[in-house]
């Protein structure tokens, strides 16, 4: 069965970076885009940016930009999203999420169970 | 700001039919799918409706969606006690996703 799983909470510093991994199982790996979706304390969902891991190419939110690096290991079946310069406000719940690799699809039918990253000094 | 407005609310009694509107611009909704999200408490989202009005194995036809220029809308019938979650849209927006402030329902 297809699962995407996480690595765990993390509490980081301001203007520390953190790096998130999503390791995917029970599907082709490279078959799928993987999005990151993060969720704010009572917020609503923002979408970060997604890669191809087949090719690497990746699409960052342009709020995101030169903070937001996507990457995977396809030798493991791993993405992994890295936030530099953290700040307060980057506290929430960071998801990985797989969509099909269609250029607009958004149907995100597998998602990961969430971590944590709590910035505060 | 979220580029695809929800209402921030939304309620009715079990047996009610509710529906939820999302409204865009012709660069999202005017050109592409929307996708609808139901998120419950302390969990994370489930994809509930696809390429606007299509539903995924598992999930009940109380639950459909319409699309209709730059607007769609999530109808729920006969809404159930379970059916209390927070509801977004989605759909690509010039090479970037956007997804719908939300709405939360509440079933009386």
């Amino acid at each position: 069965q297809v699962q995407l799983v996480q690595s765990g909470a993390e509490v980081k510093k301001p203007g520390a970076s953190v790096k998130v991994s999503c390791k995917a199982s029970g599907y082709t790996f490279t078959g799928y885009y993987m999005h990151w979706v993060r969720q704010a304390p009572g917020q609503g969902l923002e979408w970060m940016g997604r890669i191809n891991p087949n090719s690497g190419g990746t699409n960052y939110a342009q709020k995101f930009q030169g903070r937001v690096t996507m990457t995977r290991d396809t030798s493991i079946s791993t993405a992994y999203m890295e936030l530099s310069r953290l700040r307060s406000d980057d506290t929430a719940v960071y998801y990985c999420a797989r969509a099909p690799l269609a250029a607009a699809a958004l149907l995100f039918d597998y998602w990961g169970q969430g971590t944590l990253v709590t910035v505060s000094s | 700001q979220s580029v695809l407005t929800q209402p921030p609310s939304a309620s009715g009694t079990p047996g009610q039919r509710v529906t939820i509107s999302c409204s865009g611009s012709s660069s999202n909704i005017g050109s592409n799918y929307v996708y609808w999200y139901q998120q419950l408490p302390g969990t994370a989202p489930k994809l509930l409706i696809y390429r606007n009005n299509q539903r995924p194995s598992g999930v009940p036809d109380r639950f459909s969606g319409s699309k209709s220029g730059t607007s769609a809308s999530l109808a729920i019938s006969g809404l159930r006690s379970e059916d209390e979650a927070d509801y977004y849209c989605a759909a690509w927006d010039d090479s970037l996703s956007a997804f719908g402030g939300g709405t939360k329902l509440t079933v009386l």
